[in-house]
């Protein structure tokens, strides 16, 4: 079974707006690290947070990790076109495992 | 660097046909990943590599499935003989580590098999 679950699993917004995707996890986990991918190419990592992290930024990105509640949450705040992809949420210690993503659509 | 080299980037073929799906991590990097992306089961690990070494192949779905990577600068995933089902995209990543480190994928090989 897949380890993380993002929610929602679709979401379409207005440029300028803000995005946030959901992910949930069953297990304990030491990282959680957040890909993008755009259609027909490959994930690329955004950001990476660790299990005695609570929130983390890189530019417009907010990452944010409830451990307690085993979930992370993530913002993309001023939202472009090129903005649009699937987000995938990523655990694991040895190994990551990927939930099914939130496929991002951001209208000009 | 160029990243994550795969190869072909399109293969179409009959069923039972052989399929083999090339890869070039990038220079440096201990740990190679080959993964499938499907809409039904989304992005599955199937194996991973370090420096060379087959670590975990209990992803691999079925025998007709076997990777290779005779060295540090080339993999190879190969179905024989292929069935519909296998139809997916195929990815390649590669890192310096497992815990704490990202991964860098190649932009996968979609396979479709007639």
């Amino acid at each position: 079974s897949q380890q993380g679950e993002e929610d929602p699993q679709a979401l379409s917004i207005q440029e300028g707006e803000n995005a946030t995707m959901n992910c949930s996890y069953k297990t304990s986990i030491n990282n959680l690290q957040w890909y993008r991918q755009n259609s027909g190419r490959g994930l690329v990592h955004l950001i990476l947070i660790r299990s005695n992290e609570r929130e983390k930024h890189s530019g417009r990105l907010r990452v944010t990790l409830d451990t307690s509640k085993k979930s992370s949450s993530l913002l993309i705040t001023a939202s472009r076109a090129a903005d649009t992809a699937s987000y995938f949420c990523a655990t694991g210690y040895s190994t990551l495992t990927f939930g099914k993503g939130t496929m991002l659509l951001v209208s000009p | 660097d160029a990243g994550v080299i795969q190869s072909p980037r399109h293969e179409v073929t009959e069923m039972g046909q052989e399929v083999t799906l090339r890869c070039k991590p990038i220079s440096g990097h201990d740990y190679l990943f080959w993964y499938r992306q499907t809409m039904m089961r989304g992005l599955e690990l199937l194996i991973y590599f370090n420096n060379n070494v087959p670590i975990d192949d209990s992803g691999m779905p079925e025998d007709r499935f076997s990777a290779k990577m005779p060295n540090a600068s080339f993999s190879t995933l190969k179905i024989q003989p292929s069935e519909p089902r296998d139809s997916a995209v195929y990815f390649c990543a590669s890192s310096l580590g497992t815990s704490y480190h990202e991964q860098f994928f190649g932009p996968g090989t979609r396979l479709t098999v007639l």
